[in-house]
């Protein structure tokens, strides 16, 4: 079967740090990958897409970038982080036969301060 | 532009019935799907419809109106652990899918 993990859970960094999350998914092969951001009370926010090792889409202009080194990995990265960088962070794969559903790793919760 | 609608929260009695609204708007239609998020932790997939009409799945059914730009959540007998946000994604003609900001799902005994 299937499944998606992203590290660290939860990590506090300074302003003007730098920021590396890592999503791996199991079981599936060059699988589209998503990388989200919620802040509190708001929809999810597509940051990155990619269809393909070393093929990034990026939705959203920000300090912050995406890589696909290998099949099953996808890392959002920044040089330096803002306090508005604070927020819920998700890696997504779509998979679903039928519906093409996102299926989400457990999350990643930044706090910028 | 595409926008998705849906209350911001909601109350309800355990063992009771809730609707939980959603209207779109999108360039292209490819599907609405509903998720279910617990605080702090990620969204579960609930269901999705494409064709118009009511999908039912255990306790939870959905719906969906294409004309009208329309779904619901529909959840019975309502347990103390669907107290959750609940989101309405509907995705686009480019397969892309746009979010509403989710409705919080608060159940009281």
């Amino acid at each position: 079967s299937q499944t998606i993990h992203q590290w660290p859970a939860t990590l506090v960094q300074p302003v003007g740090s730098p920021l590396s999350l890592e999503c791996t998914v199991e079981g599936t092969s060059n699988p589209n990958l998503y990388w989200y951001r919620q802040a509190a009370g708001r929809g999810l926010q597509l940051l990155f897409y990619s269809v393909g090792i070393g093929q990034i889409s990026s939705e959203v202009p920000q300090n912050l970038s995406a890589s696909r080194p290998q099949d099953r990995q996808f890392i959002l990265s920044s040089k330096k982080l803002l306090l508005s960088d604070s927020g819920f962070y998700l890696c997504a794969w779509r998979g679903g036969r039928d519906t093409g559903e996102l299926f989400f790793g457990e999350g990643s919760r930044l706090t910028v301060l | 532009g595409q926008n998705i609608d849906q209350p911001t929260e909601m109350t309800a009695t355990e063992g009771a019935i809730v609707q939980i609204n959603c209207t779109y708007q999108t360039s292209g239609f490819n599907g609405l799907f509903w998720y279910q998020q617990h605080a702090g932790e990620a969204p579960t997939f609930l269901s999705y419809n494409v064709l118009d009409g009511l999908e039912e799945k255990g306790r939870f059914s959905s719906f969906l109106s294409r004309s009208k730009g329309y779904s619901y959540l529909l959840l019975k007998e309502l347990q103390m652990k669907d107290s959750a946000s609940y989101l309405c994604a509907a995705m686009d003609s480019n397969y892309q899918l746009i979010w509403g900001a989710g409705t919080k799902l608060i159940i009281k005994p």
